[in-house]
């Protein structure tokens, strides 16, 4: 019964370039969040999903960040023309039912190294 | 729009003393509040949770926390430190009908031989 699976682990772009953050939720669970954490600023809420939909994007930046969440596969959250504050480490979650007194849980997290 | 504030960004223990840390809520409305842990490289684990069924609430490897009203604080205690509880300590808040976990900025436990 695997847990939320994100994938690289480690990633390292040049500035210019596209990062692509992928997601894969606990096996029956149909929602996603996306967090950012920077060091000593604990974790910065960003998008979160529904198959299909966004039902919450207030934490992302305005320009460059996008997230997905397709009917078949896994979320991605992308991140174009990166630039060198972008690099942090970033936490997908998934629920189950998405209700507000439902614990996350987490994957391992993608650093992002932008050089 | 609801926050936590962590007040101590490191806190340093001996063994087998007394751990507290502290988490103060700013909610409207009623909130359910967490303390989650999170390990070197890992994602976070959920170490308890509240939601108005009892204002102590108990949790995973000896943990507890008391949900009060009147200071609008949840803070996380353990009676004896142990070297494994070394990590860093998120609490976090979601308002009743809300859908998104707001995170404190995590308090760093140390915990010396």
């Amino acid at each position: 019964n695997a847990g939320v699976m994100q994938n690289p682990r480690h990633l390292v772009r040049r500035r210019g370039q596209e990062a692509r953050l992928r997601c894969s939720p606990m096996k029956g669970h149909s929602h996603v969040y996306w967090y950012r954490q920077l060091p000593e600023e604990g974790l910065k809420f960003m998008v979160y999903l529904q198959k299909e939909n966004i039902i919450d994007e207030s934490g992302m930046p305005k320009e460059r960040f996008s997230a997905e969440f397709p009917k078949e596969g896994p979320s991605i959250l992308r991140i174009q023309q990166v630039v060198r504050g972008d690099s942090a480490a970033y936490f997908c979650a998934s629920s189950l039912l998405g209700q507000d007194n439902e614990k996350l849980f987490f994957g391992s997290g993608t650093q992002l190294s932008v050089l | 729009a609801q926050s936590v504030t962590q007040l101590g960004s490191h806190v340093s223990v001996s063994e087998g003393a007394l751990v507290l840390l502290r988490c103060n809520y700013s909610s409207s409305v009623p909130p359910y509040l967490f303390w989650y842990v999170q390990y070197p490289n890992q994602g976070l684990q959920l170490l308890l949770k509240y939601t108005s069924a009892a204002t102590l609430v108990k949790g995973i490897n000896g943990f507890e926390a008391e949900f009060k009203k009147s200071e609008t604080s949840f803070h996380l205690t353990k009676p004896s430190a142990h070297m494994s509880d070394a990590a860093e300590y998120f609490c976090a808040v979601t308002d009743t009908g809300g859908f998104k976990t707001i995170f404190g900025a995590g308090t760093r436990l140390f915990v010396k031989a």
